[in-house]
């Protein structure tokens, strides 16, 4: 019974470049909401989807970031161009139900040089 | 709006002693509470939740009391273990809040290292 995986657990990337992180719920959910944790701060949340639907983006910078769920395959959380300050690790949670306890991946760390 | 504030750390404790970590919250509606950890390296996993005033939430010795008169969910544990040793995460889910139903407010996260 497999839980949520998250990948890559640790990411490099340059100033500029593309980073994509890949979250695969639990089987059976079909609802994913992304976290971003900050060094020394809580998760902040991101944004919420389901299958080929995004429900609520509120908490997306309004640039260079973009994410998706499509029918088939993970959820994908894309960064371009990535800035120092995009260093943090993003935690992906999914739940069979909006509204039910949200199971957690073990996140990606993503470091920007 | 909604928010959860939670006790500033580090928690250093003796293994064996009492454990308290503080968290209120400000929520608009009836929200959901939980208790995360998180161990180093790992993502967060749920330790507890109360989903209404006067639940106790509890687990591997953990317990957390939902006190709406007080707007808190404290958590406390009785004797703890150098494997407790870890990031905690109070947060809260106000299903009041619009569409987005389940998604979750955390406080800052408080650690706790225990020595034996």
């Amino acid at each position: 019974n497999a839980g949520v995986m998250q990948n890559p657990r640790h990411l490099v990337r340059r100033r500029g470049q593309e980073a994509r992180l890949r979250c695969s719920p639990m089987k059976g959910h079909s609802h994913v909401y992304w976290y971003r944790q900050l060094p020394e701060e809580g998760l902040k949340f991101m944004v919420y989807l389901q299958k080929e639907n995004i429900i609520d983006e509120s908490g997306m910078p309004k640039e260079r970031f973009s994410a998706e769920f499509p029918k088939e395959g993970p959820s994908i959380l894309r960064i371009q161009q990535v800035v120092r300050g995009d260093s943090a690790a993003y935690f992906c949670a999914s739940v069979g139900l909006a509204g039910e306890t949200q199971y957690f991946g073990p996140g990606t760390r993503l470091l920007v040089l | 709006g909604d928010s959860v504030t939670q006790m500033e750390g580090p928690v250093t404790l003796s293994e064996e002693a009492f454990l308290t970590i503080n968290c209120t919250y400000t929520a608009t509606g009836y929200p959901s509470l939980f208790w995360y950890v998180q161990y180093p390296g790992e993502g967060l996993q749920l330790l507890l939740k109360a989903t209404k005033a006067d639940d106790k939430g509890s687990n591997k010795g953990f317990e957390a009391t939902y006190r709406k008169e007080t707007t808190s969910f404290h958590l406390e544990k009785g004797s703890v273990q150098v494997s407790d040793s870890a990031v905690y995460f109070c947060a809260l889910s106000d299903p009041d809040r619009g569409s987005t139903l389940g998604r979750l407010y955390f406080g800052r996260g408080t650690q706790l290292t225990v020595w034996p």
